[in-house]
């Protein structure tokens, strides 16, 4: 089982809509959780981190928590064509005493004008 | 400020050639790493330093060396790659240890190697 599963898309969504980006995790004593957004040749942009159960809002992005169901997604609202880009979802896994960041493989968005 | 800057950008090399990849943050942060990201894949980690000591270690390849001469600079040395060594290296930085803060990524170097 992998530690941090996401759906690699692509996933199109028109111009104006909701984006929602979903992903689970393995590692049930998880305690930080992050976002980032990359777009093609560029490096991972953190754009919403989230530590406690439910909802954490950011302009137009909403990051979901949810530890039980050991799952995290980030809401887009009013999607932009500038949206368009991989977004990876970022774990802290405790691996033999050390903490670190594993990431899911990146669900690729594209927004439709 | 979150800038996290990396030198050089691009970067060639033979397999016999020795380079150093350089990072520098000034945000105080006392937590650094350094990541491989392969095309269409997520970023890989390779080392950890915090405080200035390393504390990860990826089981990474002796032909890279990492180094913390201070808490604002970070150092990999390059030395006989391979060719599948190209890749984008990332350096990131954190407050403080790994998954604890939120990290923030430079820009990369693209490395490739001939």
């Amino acid at each position: 089982q992998k530690e941090v599963e996401q759906n690699s898309g692509p996933l199109s969504v028109p111009e104006g809509a909701i984006a929602s980006l979903n992903c689970t995790y393995s590692d049930r004593g998880s305690q930080s959780f992050f976002w980032y957004r990359q777009y093609s040749g560029k490096s991972p942009e953190l754009i919403m981190f989230i530590y406690s159960n439910g909802d954490k809002e950011d302009g137009r992005f909403t990051a979901q928590l949810n530890k039980a169901s050991q799952y995290v997604s980030l809401l887009i609202r009013d999607s932009q064509p500038s949206d368009s880009a991989t977004y990876l979802c970022a774990v802290s896994i405790s691996n033999f005493g050390n903490e670190k960041l594993t990431f899911g493989t990146g669900t690729r968005l594209t927004i439709i004008p | 400020d979150t800038e996290v800057t990396q030198t050089p950008k691009h970067l060639v090399m033979g397999m016999t050639n020795k380079k150093s990849l350089k990072c520098e943050q000034h945000m105080g942060h006392r937590a650094m790493y350094w990541y491989k990201q392969k095309a269409k894949k997520p970023p890989e980690l390779m080392f950890v330093y915090s405080y200035e000591k390393l504390s990860i270690n990826e089981s990474v390849p002796s032909r890279f060396s990492p180094e913390c001469p201070n808490s604002s600079l970070l150092n990999l040395h390059l030395h006989a790659l391979q060719p599948e060594d190209s890749a984008l290296y990332l350096c990131a930085s954190s407050l403080e240890g790994p998954g604890v803060h939120e990290q923030y990524f430079g820009p990369g170097t693209r490395l490739t190697v001939t």
